[in-house]
C-alpha cells in the first residue's frame, strides 16, 4: 500500500536552533517528493521538489535530502526563526494515475 | 501572478442548503483537485480532474460533486451540506498529474455547517 509517514508528529524548538523532520514513504513507482510549509489556516506552499536523481536540494535555510533506495527524506531547518512555526507536509507522487500521497505533517513550534 | 483562487475564504451555512465553493487557476493547468483537511487526518482528496470534462472520485467523495466545464475552473458543490462536512477545504492544480513543475494550492475555504 502506498503510504507516506512523517515524524515526529510535533516538535518544539528554541529560536536559533536547528531541527530535522523525517518522511518515509512506500510509494511506487516514485516520481517526485515535495516538502510543503503550511501556516495555520493557509494553503500549503512548496519548499522543495526532488526527483529520483536528486539527493539534496536547498531553499534558503531549508535543506531537503532524499534517499530513493531507503525511501526516506528529511527536511533540515537551520537557525530556526519564529516564522518557521508551521506544519510541514511531505507529499510523494507516483508515476501512474492520480497519485499524490500526503503525509499527515509535522507541527513545528519555534519559541523565543 | 500565477495562482489558485478559492472563494469564499470563510462560509457558515445551515444543514441542507446547497452551496458552491469556486476554484480558479490562471496557469493553464490540466490537473485540479479538491482536498479537505481535518485535525489529525491531514489532507484528504475529495475529487480530482485530469482535464476538461474528466473528473473522478478521490478518497472521500461522499456528499460532494464537482464539474470541469472549463480548464481554469473547478467548483466544489455540496448539494445538501451536513455538519460532518465542516472542514478546511483546499483546491490545488498542477500542469499534469505528476506535478513535476509544482503543485499549487489555493488559500483555503473554511466551511462551517450548523
Amino acid at each position: 500500500k502506498n503510504q507516506v509517514e512523517q515524524s515526529p508528529q510535533s516538535l518544539i524548538i528554541l529560536e536559533g536552533k536547528n531541527c530535522t523532520l523525517q518522511c518515509n514513504y512506500t510509494v511506487s513507482p516514485f516520481s517526485n517528493l515535495r516538502w510543503y510549509k503550511q501556516d495555520t489556516g493557509r494553503g500549503p506552499v512548496s519548499l522543495t521538489i526532488m526527483t529520483f536523481s536528486e539527493n539534496t536540494k536547498s531553499n534558503g535555510r531549508y535543506t531537503a535530502t532524499l534517499d530513493a533506495d531507503t525511501k526516506q527524506s528529511s527536511l533540515h531547518i537551520t537557525a530556526s526563526q519564529l516564522s518557521d512555526s508551521a506544519s510541514y507536509i511531505c507529499v510523494v507522487s507516483a508515476n501512474t494515475g492520480n497519485q499524490f500521497y500526503f503525509g499527515t505533517g509535522t507541527s513545528l513550534t519555534v519559541i523565543p | 501572478e500565477a495562482q489558485v483562487t478559492q472563494n469564499p475564504r470563510y462560509l457558515i451555512t445551515v444543514t441542507g442548503k446547497k452551496l458552491t465553493v469556486t476554484c480558479s487557476q490562471n496557469m493553464n493547468h490540466e490537473y485540479m483537485s479538491w482536498y479537505r483537511q481535518d485535525p489529525g487526518l491531514g489532507l484528504r482528496q475529495i475529487y480530482y480532474s485530469m482535464n476538461v470534462e474528466v473528473t473522478d472520485k478521490g478518497d472521500v467523495p461522499e456528499g460532494y460533486k464537482v464539474s470541469r466545464k472549463e480548464k481554469r475552473n473547478f467548483p466544489l458543490i455540496l448539494e445538501s451540506p451536513s455538519p460532518n462536512q465542516t472542514s478546511l477545504y483546499f483546491c490545488a492544480s498542477s500542469l499534469n498529474v505528476w506535478g513535476a513543475r509544482g503543485y499549487t494550492f489555493g488559500s483555503g475555504t473554511r466551511l462551517t455547517v450548523v
